[in-house]
């Protein structure tokens, strides 16, 4: 079975602290996603990285960065938190199959920026 | 890019009834649109997906439909049992551009609760 585990299932930050949210998969996924959950929005992608240092930004990308130096680690960066970044955060990864992939998810890590 | 729409937000049945949801998307190049479900506490995971070449895909109790003249999906889950109870989300994917990844484009979602 695919494996994506999340660093972190709660978090709590300060206001302009710097945060770093960890991804690892198990599968030799090509492709790794970054999405926050709120309610009533459902998911929306931030960053998605289709090999190793290559990124592409999403559908809201301000206020984050990510990084991928390992193809099995993609890391979200928040670089200085702010509160309307409270949010579950969600990462996925795909194998690049030519097609549509399936993405399979990590459990979430539930970030409250104070 | 693409936008899609999910319907309802809330779905309340009693068990052994059927629920369905359904959703519309935008971008007409979309071929692949699989539902997932999240229960309390966990990721999203794949329950079905269809791709554009077919027009209807089932898996026990759970089916999807897809129209593409009309831009729309749905998913039809029969005799629901508790273990349904979870949020459903349906997403659209376009094929993806020449080394890069597909993305996909989720619904809002759609809180399902089986009662007995």
């Amino acid at each position: 079975d695919v494996k994506v585990t999340q660093s972190s299932r709660y978090l709590v930050k300060r206001t302009g602290e710097k945060v770093f949210l960890e991804c690892v998969q198990d599968m030799d996924h090509e492709n790794m996603f970054w999405y926050r959950q709120d309610p009533g929005l459902g998911l929306r992608l931030i960053y998605f990285s289709y090999d190793v240092k290559m990124k592409e930004k999403g559908d809201i990308p301000e206020g984050y960065s990510v990084s991928r130096e390992k193809k099995e680690r993609f890391s979200l960066i928040l670089e200085s938190a702010s509160t309307n970044q409270t949010s579950m955060y969600l990462c996925a990864s795909s194998l690049r199959s030519g097609g549509a992939d399936t993405q399979y998810f990590g459990p979430g890590t539930r970030l409250t920026v104070l | 890019g693409e936008n899609v729409e999910q319907h309802p937000s809330t779905l309340s049945v009693q068990e052994g009834d059927s629920a369905v949801i359904k959703c519309t998307y935008s971008d007409s190049a979309s071929n692949y649109f699989p539902w997932y479900k999240q229960e309390l506490g966990k990721g999203p995971q794949l329950i079905i997906d269809i791709r554009s070449n077919v027009g209807e895909k089932k898996d026990q109790r759970i089916a999807v439909t897809l129209n593409k003249t009309a831009k729309h999906f749905s998913l039809h889950i029969t005799e629901t049992q508790p273990e349904d109870s979870a949020v459903y989300f349906c997403a659209a994917s376009p094929p993806p551009g020449t080394g890069t990844a597909s993305k996909l484009t989720f619904g809002t979602g759609t809180r399902l609760q089986v009662t007995l």
